[in-house]
């Protein structure tokens, strides 16, 4: 099975800062890989589909890159309401592995 | 509008079997999957499994075959997770969510708290 690996597990940032998180698959997904936010006690949102294609009503501070292996998520510009963990997940096919996730931290 | 509705929260003794359901509307459910997650109590998104609401074919994740059974039912639009010989590992918030075909999950219902304890 393909292995997903997100980084880091969590960060630290304060209003206003460029944020990146990683996601790298042990195999090539082509752009089949979704990011996701969730909320403390919330159901996740999901932000991004197809790598780089931003969900209807999203902020457009969310990007997302990359294609193959590589894949980033990007806040160009954090906000206190993006306080959140945020997940990767492949889906070229079964399993539709999540990455482990990144707790995002207001500074 | 597309929603899914789960089943309410549940408390099951070990070794005994859950049955979830999510009932869908907004969209022609025949045409599209249902894939669920699960999420323990601080921890993160585990992917469970998905099914084909058009023809019932069903893929579930490698640790948890020969214990889950995945179904839908067009005549309902609801799609049904049954998980068996319950543990206290098993504890968590319990998920489904909308799949088409090779697109990414996208409405979730609101999550079943399933508690396993004695």
């Amino acid at each position: 099975d393909i292995q997903v690996t997100q980084s880091p597990s969590s960060l630290s940032a304060s209003v206003g800062d460029r944020v990146t998180i990683t996601c790298r698959a042990s195999q090539g997904i082509g752009n089949y890989l979704a990011w996701y936010q969730q909320k403390p006690g919330k159901v996740p949102n999901l932000l991004i589909y197809a790598a780089s294609t931003l969900q209807s009503g999203v902020p457009s501070r969310f990007s997302g890159s990359g294609s193959g292996t590589d894949f980033t998520l990007t806040i160009s510009s954090l906000q206190p309401e993006d306080v959140a963990t945020y997940y990767c997940q492949k889906y070229d096919g079964v399993p539709l592995t999540f990455g482990g996730g990144t707790k995002v931290e207001m500074k | 509008q597309v929603q899914l509705v789960q089943s309410g929260a549940e408390v099951k003794k070990p070794g005994a079997s859950v049955k979830v359901s999510c009932k869908a509307s907004g969209y022609t459910f025949s045409t599209d999957g249902v894939t669920w997650a699960r999420q323990a109590p601080g921890q993160g998104l585990e992917w469970m499994g998905w099914i084909s609401a058009y023809n019932g074919n069903a893929h579930s994740a490698q640790n948890l075959q020969g214990r889950v059974t995945l179904t839908a039912d067009t005549s309902t639009n609801t799609a049904y997770m049954e998980l068996r010989s319950l543990t206290s590992d098993d504890t968590a918030v319990y998920y489904c969510a909308r799949k088409g075909t090779q697109l990414a999950p996208d409405y979730w219902g609101q999550g079943t708290l399933v508690t396993v304890s004695s």
